[in-house]
């Protein structure tokens, strides 16, 4: 069955500090990849996606991830947090399996004081 | 434009009670998909609706089903509620297959 890994649980980052959350899936075929993002009180919103392309794709807010097939990675970026990005991070994939299931991680949970 | 809406936001039953949850899509979508999310997880998927007709189906007991109305509209029905069935229950849906899903603000159900 397939399957997303975040390894970060708990993330704490000062402001304008550089961030890198991790995130593996299992799944030798094809997938579409996305990170969403909950912010306190929020519903999940979408910060990027991978279709095709580009591997290095960039998002809203000055995210940005890039998927390495060969690692089975898709890992989150952002070169300078803002208190604002405080929030819960989830990684998600959809297999091309014939099946929709939007699969995600555990999240990861980034708090970035001032 | 209105994004999914989910009611109600908050909702409290006992255990061994049934429960419906309703969805509304974003406008111009008709895939409805329905996540439970329990503390400090990440969502699960329980099922997808698509044309009136559960498309998909996650690992989720048969006590959860469904229903999605000609407007793609949905319900999410758990019948004899467990103490384990308290989470965020999230709608999300989309317009082509497998797409962006757009999630609604949730429905908390707590099981007393």
């Amino acid at each position: 069955a397939q399957s997303v890994s975040q390894h970060n649980h708990h993330v704490i980052l000062s402001e304008a500090a550089s961030l890198e959350l991790g995130c593996n899936y299992s799944y030798g075929g094809t997938v579409n990849l996305f990170w969403y993002v909950q912010y306190p009180g929020q519903h999940l919103q979408l910060l990027l996606k991978y279709f095709s392309g580009d591997p290095l794709v960039k998002g809203i807010k000055g995210f940005e991830a890039e998927f390495i097939k060969s690692k089975f990675s898709f890992n989150l970026r952002k070169p300078s947090v803002q208190w604002s990005d405080t929030a819960e991070y989830f990684c998600a994939v959809i297999a091309f399996d014939n099946t929709d299931k939007l699969i995600f991680g555990t999240g990861t949970r980034l708090q970035v004081f001032p | 434009d209105a994004g999914v809406t989910q009611s109600p936001t908050h909702l409290i039953k006992t255990r061994g009670q049934q429960v419906t949850l309703r969805c509304s899509p974003k406008s111009g979508h008709d895939t409805v998909s329905w996540y439970q999310q329990a503390l400090g997880q990440g969502p699960q998927f329980i099922f997808q609706y698509y044309e009136e007709e559960e498309r998909q189906r996650g690992n989720f007991p048969d006590r959860f089903s469904g229903h999605q109305f000609p407007n793609y509209s949905s319900e999410l029905n758990v019948n004899a509620l467990l103490l384990g069935d308290s989470a965020l229950y999230l709608c999300a849906s989309s317009l082509d297959s497998p797409g962006e899903q757009f999630f609604g603000p949730g429905t908390r159900l707590t099981v007393l």
